[in-house]
């Protein structure tokens, strides 16, 4: 099955600078690829997603890139500010079948300093 | 409409007991589904439905573990004799899907805190 590694576990920033948040994947007929936000005490909320015939995709402060061959998609927060700390979870999905599963990656609590 | 609603959000119980969590789907959703998030993990997929049929379940499921859809609209999930290792939040999402294979958006719900003693 599908295996989704995430890097780093926690990361601290500073307000005004980016966040870079990694993650690969094993099955390679997977083709969307989600990122979810989870505050504490609150489900995980999607923030943006992207499928496998796109490259890169870009919301506001928030962008991610997928590269298929490499097996990995990155998320990238630009700006941070206090309210983008959270966990944040990679996700990924092949829809074999008549499933539409995700598998998770570990998690990465973000920080952003004053 | 809400999003997706869980209930209770927390649950306290003793081992051994049953408890039984519901799940109110966004209402033009016709794919349920549930997952299991431990401290510091990543959700762990359960089971799905799309519309009353359960479809997959995963083999972390064991047979104490009982979902159903039965009007394909809210969902439950039971645990039967729980153990302290179903100490666990439990999360339901929603999606709507036309066919068997394209990727869903899944909405998740905020969850059932269980806590076995």
């Amino acid at each position: 099955g599908e295996n989704v590694e995430q890097h780093p576990s926690t990361l601290s920033v500073q307000e005004g600078d980016s966040a870079v948040i990694k993650c690969t994947y094993s099955d390679s007929a997977s083709n969307y690829f989600p990122w979810y936000k989870q505050e504490l005490g609150k489900g995980p909320q999607l923030i943006i997603d992207i499928r496998s015939n796109v490259g890169e995709k870009k919301d506001q402060r928030i962008a991610v890139t997928l590269n298929k061959t490499a097996k990995h998609f990155s998320l990238h927060i630009t700006e941070t500010q206090p309210e983008d700390s959270a966990v944040y979870f990679c996700a990924a999905s092949s829809n074999t079948g008549t499933a539409s599963k995700l598998t998770f990656g570990t998690g990465t609590r973000l920080q952003v300093t004053l | 409409d809400t999003g997706v609603s869980q209930d209770p959000r927390h649950k306290i119980t003793k081992r051994g007991q049953n408890v039984t969590f519901r799940c109110d789907p966004i209402s033009e959703h016709n794919r349920l589904y549930w997952y299991r998030q431990t401290l510091g993990q990543g959700p762990e997929f359960l089971t799905y439905f799309q519309n009353e049929a359960q479809l997959e379940k995963s083999r972390l499921l064991s047979d104490r573990f009982s979902a159903e859809r039965p009007k394909g609209s809210f969902s439950t999930l039971e645990i039967q004799r729980t153990e302290q290792g179903d100490s666990a939040m439990y999360l339901c999402a929603s999606s709507v899907g036309t066919g068997p294979s394209g990727a869903n958006v899944l909405t998740f719900g905020a969850g059932s805190r269980l806590t076995v003693l």
